[in-house]
């Protein structure tokens, strides 16, 4: 079946640092999309991706979907102590409105 | 609009009972999603509806799972009988455009002893 490998599972990084983490996978993809989760809830779209090769932005963030529709990266520029949780990143594949997966996340911790 | 509304927040039980987690979507939200998520496995897929209709139920581990939608405000997840290895966090899911730009409510601990 269909599975997404997001890479690195945890970081721990200073505060002003940039982040990049991303996602691969086998199957094609025809929507990426990046999530947020906080402590106690669910998670929050924070950048969704249509068209191999797009690149998009979201402040801080910047996203790309990759031209072989089987990858995507999130990158965020200077951290701050906000940006502490964990990042997902989730593919729609088929012609299914409702075909979605999610990687297993990124932990992100941000030392002040 | 307050956002996907999801109740009770937490939930403890024990091995056999009845376990019923509700769900509110997003007003002129047409998907709602059940997802299930622990540490193990990560985020998955339970069944989701459009419309009011269960369109796909294959995340559904078994029989002892069932999930309704009697309206468009309204949804329910229920497992009978529970077991300890349900424990995890249930997220609701609403959304416009199918699996596309989902908004979550902030899930149902559930702990079954």
């Amino acid at each position: 079946g269909q599975q997404l490998n997001q890479s690195p599972q945890s970081m721990f990084i200073q505060e002003g640092e940039d982040v990049s983490m991303n996602c691969t996978s086998s199957s094609i993809f025809n929507t990426w999309l990046w999530y947020k989760q906080e402590p106690g809830e669910g998670p929050v779209l924070l950048i969704a991706l249509y068209k191999a090769g797009e690149l998009t932005s979201n402040g801080r963030l910047t996203a790309q979907f990759g031209i072989t529709r089987k990858d995507s990266f999130l990158n965020i520029s200077a951290s701050i102590p906000s940006d502490v949780g964990i990042y997902f990143c989730a593919g729609v594949y088929g012609g299914s409105q409702g075909n979605l997966i999610f990687g297993k996340g990124t932990k992100l911790s941000v030392k002040p | 609009d307050a956002g996907v509304i999801q109740s009770p927040r937490h939930e403890v039980t024990e091995m056999g009972q009845e376990v019923t987690l509700r769900c509110k979507p997003i007003s002129g939200h047409d998907y709602l999603f059940w997802y299930r998520q622990t540490m193990m496995r990560g985020l998955e897929l339970l069944i989701y509806f459009n419309n009011n209709v269960p369109i796909d139920d294959s995340g559904m581990p078994e029989d002892r799972f069932s999930a309704k939608m009697p309206n468009a405000s309204f949804s329910t997840l229920k497992i009978q009988p529970s077991e300890p290895r349900d424990s995890a966090v249930y997220f609701c899911a609403s959304s416009l455009y199918g699996a596309e730009k989902l908004f979550f409510g902030s899930g149902t601990q559930l702990s079954v002893l």
